[in-house]
């Protein structure tokens, strides 16, 4: 069965600090695709990034980097030189594998980030 | 650019009532998801579409009902309302089946509901 752990419930970083969100992931599939998404407080989910399972080559968009190891099925965000306006809940979501248009996403509970100034 | 539309914003019902959360998207997107999120809790997918006339059941879909006449819009009924169904809604599109291509899911901004 398909399942997504996100272990830290709660973060709490200082301003300037460097941040990992760790999310491990379990599937039986071999062709899958992982996302991370941003809740700001104001609700609205935002998308960050989307990885296949065929690419692990690790990405890195400005603060933001992720690394994908398929070795400890995990799937971890860093967040570089945090700032106030990172704090948020962030969600890690597997996308099961190819069943033709039934694809559908399996959400992990989400850790909520906190960055004080 | 208006995106993924949710109507309304909040709503507060009597057990028992019944409602219409009303969705619409205008990026001519095949297809549309209804998810709950309860407090301090992930997604849950309520009921899919892969086209207009198709629909789907995801997790969770007892209480719900779901229709899909047209492409933009996506409205899920409430028929009697029960406390469990106290949570944020999020509707949501895509252009493509979840992971292909680059275009990711696009969320509205969510229905606040609580029954009471």
């Amino acid at each position: 069965a398909q399942k997504v752990t996100q272990a830290q419930t709660e973060i709490s970083v200082v301003e300037k600090e460097d941040v990992t969100l760790d999310c491990v992931y379990e599937t039986r599939d071999t062709t899958y695709y992982l996302f991370w998404y941003k809740q700001p407080p104001s609700g609205e989910l935002v998308f960050l990034i989307r990885r296949n399972s065929f690419d692990e080559q690790n990405e890195i968009s400005g603060r933001y980097s992720w690394n994908f190891q398929k070795s400890t099925s995990s799937f971890n965000f860093t967040i570089t030189a945090s700032q106030v306006v990172d704090s948020a809940v962030y969600f890690c979501a597997l996308s099961e594998g190819y069943a033709g248009n039934n694809r559908k996403l399996i959400w992990g509970l989400g850790t909520s980030l906190a960055v004080n100034p | 650019n208006a995106g993924v539309t949710q109507t309304p914003k909040f709503r507060i019902l009597k057990i028992g009532q019944s409602m219409t959360l009303q969705c619409a998207q205008d990026m001519n997107h095949n297809y549309m998801y209804w998810y709950r999120q309860d407090p301090g809790m992930g997604l849950k997918l309520i009921y899919y579409s892969v086209g207009a006339g198709i629909t789907d059941k995801g997790e969770v879909p007892n209480g719900y009902n779901v229709s899909r006449s047209t492409t933009e819009d996506f409205p899920l009924r409430l028929e009697l309302a029960a406390p469990s169904q106290t949570s944020v809604y999020f509707c949501a599109s895509s252009y493509s089946p979840l992971g292909e291509g680059n275009q990711p899911q696009h969320f509205g901004d969510g229905t606040r509901l609580s029954i009471l």
